[in-house]
């Protein structure tokens, strides 16, 4: 089993929708990082967290660490926001990120 | 500001060759990570590089590959022999303090290797 796991693996939406995509890991981390693969390959962070919630724009990520859980919303998405979100953690007292296998987002208009 | 360079973006060569790929961090950036994406897989962590040093190549298979980052210049992955199976997305990213887990590792843009 891997140690970072997402869901849904493939996801595809209509224009407008709220997409939620969630992430679940089962080690103790420093930090958790939202990322996004563009269709071309290159990858960009998203957010950080350690902790609560944040927002920007239109999307929002949550993270409960007690159930070693997080979240990736978008709201009122948009063709352009078709990619593949990774997940990835930091584990405790470490550099290293485990990555989750992405969840691959189609958003059609 | 530039982000993180890589070069090249797209490289391809026959078995047996050599593959050097080059990574320039973001300006005022000092830690270097190197990550491989193979087809229909997740990342995986290969290698952490401060200047001129080696932090940690745990990621890194045992032969034919290695890493450096000179005092001056991008640092550099290097395969040697590649076979097939070294075909794969690699990316560098960069961050500018520790290297713990909280900072935010900026990424480049990639290198595909194909191996013929």
């Amino acid at each position: 089993k891997n140690e970072v796991e997402q869901s849904p693996q493939n996801l595809t939406a209509q224009e407008g929708e709220f997409i939620t995509i969630n992430c679940s890991y089962s080690v103790g981390i420093s930090a958790l990082h939202w990322l996004q693969q563009h269709p071309g390959g290159g990858i960009v962070s998203l957010f950080m967290l350690s902790s609560g919630k944040k927002k920007h724009g239109r999307l929002i990520a949550t993270i409960n660490i007690q159930e070693k859980h997080s979240s990736l919303h978008i709201t009122a998405s948009h063709p352009r926001d078709s990619a593949v979100y990774i997940c990835a953690v930091a584990a405790s007292g470490t550099y290293k990120y485990i990555f989750g296998t992405g969840t691959r987002l189609k958003v059609l208009a | 500001n530039a982000g993180v360079m890589q070069n090249p973006r797209h490289l391809v060569r026959r078995r047996g060759q050599e593959a050097r790929l080059r990574c320039s961090p973001m300006k005022g950036h000092s830690h270097v990570y190197w990550y491989r994406q193979l087809p229909e897989e997740g990342l995986k962590f290969m290698v952490y590089l401060q200047k001129e040093n080696i932090i940690d190549e745990s990621g890194m298979p045992k032969e034919r590959f290695s890493a450096e980052f000179p005092k001056e210049g991008p640092s550099i992955l290097r395969i040697q022999q590649v076979v097939r199976g070294d075909s794969a997305a690699y990316f560098c990213a960069s961050s500018p303090l520790t290297g713990w887990g909280t900072d935010t590792q900026y990424f480049g843009p990639g290198t595909r290797l194909t191996v013929l």
